[in-house]
């Protein structure tokens, strides 16, 4: 059974750091890209970052382009959100995701999601 | 790249409900649909414009031609009251439209 759960959610500073992780399980992490979308709360879902199956490309959301990172860790099958220069308007529920195969981008399994809050 | 939905659909159980995504030739790229109940995280329901994953009922099909992509609910049920979201990809860039929330009364 496909497995991907998140942690590292919490209240923030504007201004401040958080690193999210995503442990993956139930399949061959390393088949597939990952990605990270959230969801602000009574809003829409809206994609922010993913990452290819070894690392060498990732590609990001305009709106967290040089403040947001993501990383996997294969040896581990966990992905991470390191998210920098946090904004109010980066409160949200982050989910974890997997891309399906195919040839284009979409999302076969979901995890729980996790709450980001940032505010002073 | 921008992907338009009606805010919100209303629908009888047992009858057909249709909730559409418009965007630019949409019809040259594949369209995905997600389902998502309150609290809950989405659900794909339909990739690639009309297959249905293991697990989703028949009632649920897609179509995608022209500027418009259709997601297709037959005999509604009570348990498909959600929030839809269609998703295309368009210059290494994922795109979701701004959801619809079904209604069935």
């Amino acid at each position: 059974e496909v497995q991907l759960v998140e942690s590292g959610g919490g209240l923030v500073q504007p201004g401040g750091s958080l690193r999210l992780s995503c442990a993956a399980s139930g399949f061959t992490f390393t088949d597939y890209w990952m990605s990270w979308v959230r969801q602000a709360p009574g809003k829409g879902l809206e994609w922010v970052a993913n990452i290819k199956q070894d690392g060498s490309e990732k590609y990001y959301v305009d709106s967290v382009k040089g403040r947001f990172t993501i990383s996997r860790d294969n040896a581990k099958n966990s992905l991470c959100l390191q998210m920098n220069s946090l904004r109010a308007d980066d409160t949200a529920v982050y989910y974890c995701a997997r891309e399906g195969s195919g040839g284009t981008t979409f999302f076969d399994y979901w995890g729980q999601g996790i709450l980001v809050t940032v505010s002073s | 790249y921008e992907l338009t939905q009606p805010p919100s659909v209303s629908v009888s159980p047992g009858q057909t409900a249709s909730i559409t995504c418009s965007g630019d030739k949409l019809g040259d790229k594949y369209v995905y649909w997600y389902q998502q109940k309150p609290g809950q995280s989405p659900v794909l329901v339909i990739y690639q414009d009309n297959k249905r994953p293991s697990g989703i009922p028949e009632r649920f099909s897609g179509s995608n031609s022209g500027n418009t992509a259709t997601l297709t609910i037959s005999g509604t049920q009570a348990v498909d009251e959600a929030d839809y979201y269609c998703q295309t990809w368009d210059s290494s860039t994922v795109v979701f439209g701004g959801g619809t929330k079904l209604t069935v009364l």
